[in-house]
């Protein structure tokens, strides 16, 4: 089943313009991330925040992470058409194995127009 | 470090055949984790393998399998393929379970026609 939802499903912005991405999720979390993809092809890690943290910043991404709303967001800014790819907010599960696993929402899909 | 690996890129069977995907995941890393990619239910966790053992594993029948070697390497099986199956299948390695950061390969599109 899916955890985060992601909002909105697609977005086309002009290059330079920002982007900004929500995510959502049901049950309490250890960390939040954000993955890129683009098309077809395997998923890239842009940044992970963790349940104690509000913000986090890596170049031109930041991150807010609202536990209460249980909501997160992504902000890319002066973005390129190099962004234009999908982006997927992933929460961690802890399994008594030691062991954990990714829940994915469904993803944003952005484009940038050059 | 070279980054992870999946071959084949690209598969083609029918229904009813068996099918065997492999990963290779980074240098040092041990723990591996499969994911299946659709169109329709987007990105859901198969299962995850740290030291040959299976640690974790996701809402999939049992035509659904996999291993992993002393090197890491790991393979999944399906068998008896529906055309279902079809989807893109991602191999995910990260250093031991406790580390977050998942690094992925490329997937392998499977078609199941």
């Amino acid at each position: 089943s899916q955890q985060g939802e992601e909002d909105p499903q697609a977005l086309s912005i002009q290059e330079g313009e920002n982007a900004t991405m929500n995510c959502s999720y049901k049950t309490s979390i250890n960390n939040l991330q954000w993955y890129r993809q683009n098309s077809g092809r395997g998923l890239v890690h842009l940044i992970l925040i963790r349940s104690n943290e509000r913000e986090k910043h890596s170049g031109r991404l930041r991150v807010t992470l609202d536990t209460s709303k249980k909501s997160s967001s992504l902000l890319i800014t002066a973005s390129r058409a190099a962004d234009t790819a999908s982006y997927f907010c992933a929460t961690d599960q802890t399994s008594g194995a030691g062991s954990y696993q990714l829940t994915f929402g469904k993803g944003t899909k952005l484009s940038v127009i050059p | 470090k070279a980054g992870v690996t999946q071959t084949p890129r690209y598969l083609i069977k029918t229904r009813g055949q068996q099918v065997t995907l492999s990963c290779s995941p980074i240098s040092g890393h041990r723990s591996v984790s499969w994911y299946q990619q659709t169109p329709g239910q987007g990105l859901q966790f198969l299962f995850e393998y740290f030291s040959e053992t299976q640690r974790n594993k996701g809402n999939f029948p049992g035509r659904f399998s996999g291993r992993q070697f002393s090197n890491s390497r790991s393979e999944m099986n399906v068998s008896t393929l529906e055309l279902g199956d079809s989807a893109l299948y991602l191999c995910a390695s990260s250093i031991t379970g406790t580390h977050r950061t998942q690094y992925f390969g490329p997937g392998t599109r499977l078609t199941v026609l």
